[in-house]
């Protein structure tokens, strides 16, 4: 069975604070993706990486990084959390092989503070 | 930029109601339309249409793709509970893949 996992189901974060979500994948996928999801906007690419040690911005990359040093993990990076940032954050991943869906972590609930 | 507008944003149905939902795409680049499907956690993968006018069927859902008016409807038929759900599509691009998504329909089906 495929599986995304994400580090923390639930995070509480103060403002100010360096926040790291991690996600690790068993699926030997090059791609991998971190999205947001907020009610009314759907959910918005943040950072997506096609292989170790690269990485590509998405539609909302301001005040996020990402780290992708082995294949199977790719890490998003709060440098200095705010209250804006408080948000379900989704990590999916992909095989470059044609015809291969994205499959989804069970999501972080972070919640800053 | 590359947009996906999915109609209507929510919906109301009773149980044994057909529904369809609705997903348009300007999408440069494009390849696939994809449909998922998400209740309290993460995505679950529904369809992936790449060709036009071929129906996908699993159960009493099904989905069609229209690459001419750039659009494409998930139906489900005899409607129950447990489909109760966000119903979110997305458009897949070549190159790096990446996965554009709409806004979600939010589908709730009363007893």
């Amino acid at each position: 069975d495929v599986k995304v996992t994400q580090s923390s189901r639930y995070l509480v974060k103060r403002t100010g604070e360096k926040v790291f979500l991690e996600c690790v994948q068993d699926m030997d996928h090059e791609n991998m993706f971190w999205y947001r999801q907020d009610p009314g906007l759907g959910l918005r690419l943040i950072y997506f990486s096609y292989d170790v040690k690269m990485k590509e911005k998405g539609d909302i990359p301001e005040g996020y990084s990402v780290s992708r040093e082995k294949k199977e993990r790719f890490s998003l990076i709060l440098e200095s959390a705010s209250t804006n940032q408080t948000s379900m954050y989704l990590c999916a991943s992909s095989s470059t092989r044609q015809g291969s869906e994205a499959f989804f972590g069970q999501g972080t609930r972070l919640t800053v503070v | 930029e590359d947009k996906v507008v999915q109609s209507p944003l929510s919906l109301v149905v009773h149980e044994g109601d057909t529904v369809t939902l609705n997903c348009s795409y300007e999408v440069t680049n494009f390849r696939s339309l994809l449909w998922y499907k998400q209740e309290k956690k993460a995505p679950t993968f529904l369809f992936m249409l790449t060709s036009s006018g071929i129906e996908k069927k699993s159960g009493r859902l099904s989905s069609i793709l229209d690459k001419k008016e750039l659009f494409s409807i998930l139906n489900i038929t005899a409607t129950q509970t447990g489909d109760s759900a966000i119903y979110l599509c997305a458009a897949l691009n070549t190159g790096f893949q990446k996965l554009v998504f709409g806004t979600g329909t939010r589908l709730l089906v009363s007893p």
